[in-house]
Order: C-alpha cells, then sequence, then structure tokens
C-alpha cells in the first residue's frame, strides 16, 4: 500500500548543479501536485498537474519545471539550483474534489 | 484569491484536556471543502478531519471535532482528552472543485504531560 512516494528523501547540492525530484502514485489518482515548505511556514504551490498531460503553474513557480510522465508520475526539475531553493519538497495526488490530498513523505533538499 | 488563517502560531495543552485551534477563510464561493492536516515531526501530512461545506453537521473523528460556522467563514479543530502523540502543526487547508488546495500557516501544538 505505498500511496504516494517520493525519491530521493535527501539531497544536497552545491549552487548551479541541476536535479529531478521524482514522485509516483499508485491510487490511479488523476491530479498530482508539487510543493514547497520552508522552516516554520505551511505548503506553498509550485505546480501542478490536473490531468496526465496537462502542468500549470502554482504560487512560487519561478525555478523549476515539471513532467508529468504519465499518470503516476509527476517530476519536479531544478535546473540551476539556488540557495533560496533549500527547503522541503512534498508530492501529493488527488482523485478529485471532496477527496483529500495524499501526500508523499517529503524531499529535504539542502543547496550550499 | 482564497486565503487562509490560522492566528495561533503556537499553542499548548495540558495532557488529557481539550484545546481548540483556530481558522478563517476568505471565500465567496458557496461550494467548497475544508480540512485539517497534521504534521507531526516525521514531516508526514495527515489528514486529521474534513468538512464539506453544504453540510450543516460539523464533522467527528474519534477525539477530533470540528466547529464549522459559515457565515463566520471559520473552521476550528477540537481536539478532546489530549495525548502526547497529538504534539504537531497543524494544518488548515481549503479547496473548491475547481481551484487548488490552499494551506494556511499552520499552528504547533505542544502536549505538555
Amino acid at each position: 500500500n505505498a500511496g504516494v512516494t517520493q525519491t530521493p528523501k535527501f539531497q544536497v547540492l552545491k549552487t548551479g548543479q541541476s536535479m529531478t525530484l521524482q514522485c509516483a502514485q499508485d491510487m490511479n489518482h488523476n491530479s498530482m501536485y508539487w510543493y514547497r515548505q520552508d522552516p516554520g511556514m505551511g505548503l506553498r504551490l509550485i505546480y501542478y498537474s490536473a490531468s496526465e498531460g496537462t502542468t500549470d503553474k502554482g504560487e512560487v513557480p519561478n525555478g523549476y519545471n515539471v513532467s508529468r510522465l504519465n499518470k503516476r508520475e509527476f517530476s519536479l526539475r531544478l535546473e540551476s539550483a539556488a540557495p533560496s531553493q533549500t527547503s522541503v519538497y512534498f508530492c501529493a495526488s488527488h482523485q478529485k474534489g471532496n477527496q483529500p490530498q495524499h501526500f508523499g513523505d517529503g524531499t529535504r533538499l539542502s543547496i550550499l | 484569491a482564497q486565503t487562509v488563517t490560522q492566528s495561533q502560531p503556537e499553542m499548548s495543552v495540558q495532557e488529557a484536556e481539550t484545546v481548540t485551534l483556530s481558522c478563517t477563510y476568505d471565500t465567496s464561493e458557496s461550494d467548497y471543502y475544508l480540512f485539517w492536516y497534521k504534521q507531526p515531526p516525521s514531516r508526514q501530512m495527515i489528514l486529521v478531519i474534513r468538512q464539506e461545506a453544504y453540510k450543516q453537521q460539523n464533522a467527528t473523528e474519534n477525539r477530533f471535532s470540528v466547529n464549522f460556522q459559515k457565515a463566520a467563514k471559520s473552521f476550528s479543530l477540537k481536539i478532546s482528552d489530549s495525548q502526547l502523540g497529538d504534539a504537531a502543526m497543524y494544518f488548515c487547508a481549503y479547496r473548491t472543485l475547481a481551484s487548488r488546495l490552499t494551506f494556511g500557516e499552520g499552528t504547533q501544538l505542544t502536549v505538555n504531560p
């Protein structure tokens, strides 16, 4: 009963390096999301995908790109990492309106 | 744009007592959904309880219940018989059918033995 799986769980990067965070869900959900959570704050939406083949910007998209590879997988890419992108990243999926989002366990990303 | 406000950055409660966490939201919609999520130190996001705006009855889940006041746009969470395992960050969240989930900034709950 995996739910939403994120890899890796931890990563340290140097400024300017690139990285892709992976997310997969096995619940056949249509919608998938990427959030970031900075210390002492709530979750802010980076990008989302309402359905396979579509992606849209959220609240804080700058510096990121996403790919909805198929219905199961939604990846987040940092092309040139910056210290301001140090955060915990959460992937989530969701089936329809009144159902809650299911979250992965998060990826702790530090950029030096 | 919808906003969710949690006015209590930190709260504390004695074990076995009751605590209420506040949440207000701003919306012009009539049909929407509200959620409380718990985030323990492990950082997992765990759904605590949810409420559909069209339902007048307040949701309950064991020791957790909500006081949903639609006219006042208020959605507070009551935790009864608090346990040490309830210590966590609690997030209120709002969504309509067409919109994405919007989170409040969270309330850090400490449970004192």
